[in-house]
């Protein structure tokens, strides 16, 4: 089946400090890929939407200023968490939509972040 | 935002008995998709129902869907202390959202 995969898949970096996290579909385009976050013992939850070329479309509640994402080719989405701090920390999981099969959506095996 | 609320939250049962979940959605979907995650990992995909199927089966696990009443169902049938994990179901209408999911125990 599909894969994507994320990179790196955990990371931990002072306060304050930026921090990219990559994702890619590995054998199939993504025109439109999705960036969740989930904090401990919770659901995962939409933070935007890319799709490639164009910018990305936000949810309620998220500082897009704070988390950059940039979807800059049908493989590649990268999101940059700005100026982290400790309630950053997170799971990040991000997802690619095949643009084949436009039922399907994968799932990489997301990035953890500590924010000390 | 999340889609709607799964219940229970937390279930705990005995190896050998049946697990149900049950998760209701709130906006109109393409399809349902039920996932499952062990602590701290990424998510399996367990499986999918279209907007126009009521019922799938998949080895031990049975999924509803009544779009009337905008809700599913996942039954895992003979559990066994491997399925204890997360389980979510997530709605696709064009994106992919989540429920609250449920916590599953089972105990040996």
């Amino acid at each position: 089946g599909a894969v994507v995969s994320q990179h790196p898949s955990w990371v931990i970096c002072k306060s304050g400090t930026s921090v990219k996290i990559e994702c890619r579909s590995l054998d199939f385009q993504a025109t439109t890929m999705f960036w969740y976050r989930q904090f401990p013992k919770q659901s995962l939850m939409l933070m935007a939407t890319s799709n490639e070329g164009s910018k990305a479309t936000y949810e309620q509640g998220v500082e897009k200023d704070k988390f950059l994402i940039n979807h800059a080719s049908l493989t590649l989405s990268t999101l940059t968490v700005t100026s982290a701090h400790p309630e950053d920390s997170s799971f990040y999981i991000c997802s690619a939509r095949d643009w084949a099969s436009q039922e399907t959506q994968y799932f990489g095996p997301g990035t953890r972040l500590l924010v000390l | 935002s999340q889609q709607g609320e799964e219940d229970p939250q937390a279930l705990s049962i005995q190896e050998g008995e049946n697990a149900t979940m049950n998760c209701s959605y709130k906006t109109s979907i393409n399809n349902l998709q039920w996932y499952r995650q062990n602590s701290g990992r990424g998510l399996v995909h367990l499986i999918l129902i279209r907007s126009n199927e009521r019922e799938k089966h998949s080895g031990r696990l049975r999924v509803t869907l009544d779009t009337s009443k905008k809700s599913s169902s996942l039954l895992i049938t003979a559990s066994r202390a491997a399925d204890t994990a997360s389980y979510f179901c997530a709605t696709d209408g064009g994106d992919m959202r989540f429920g609250a999911g449920t916590r599953l125990t089972v105990k040996p």
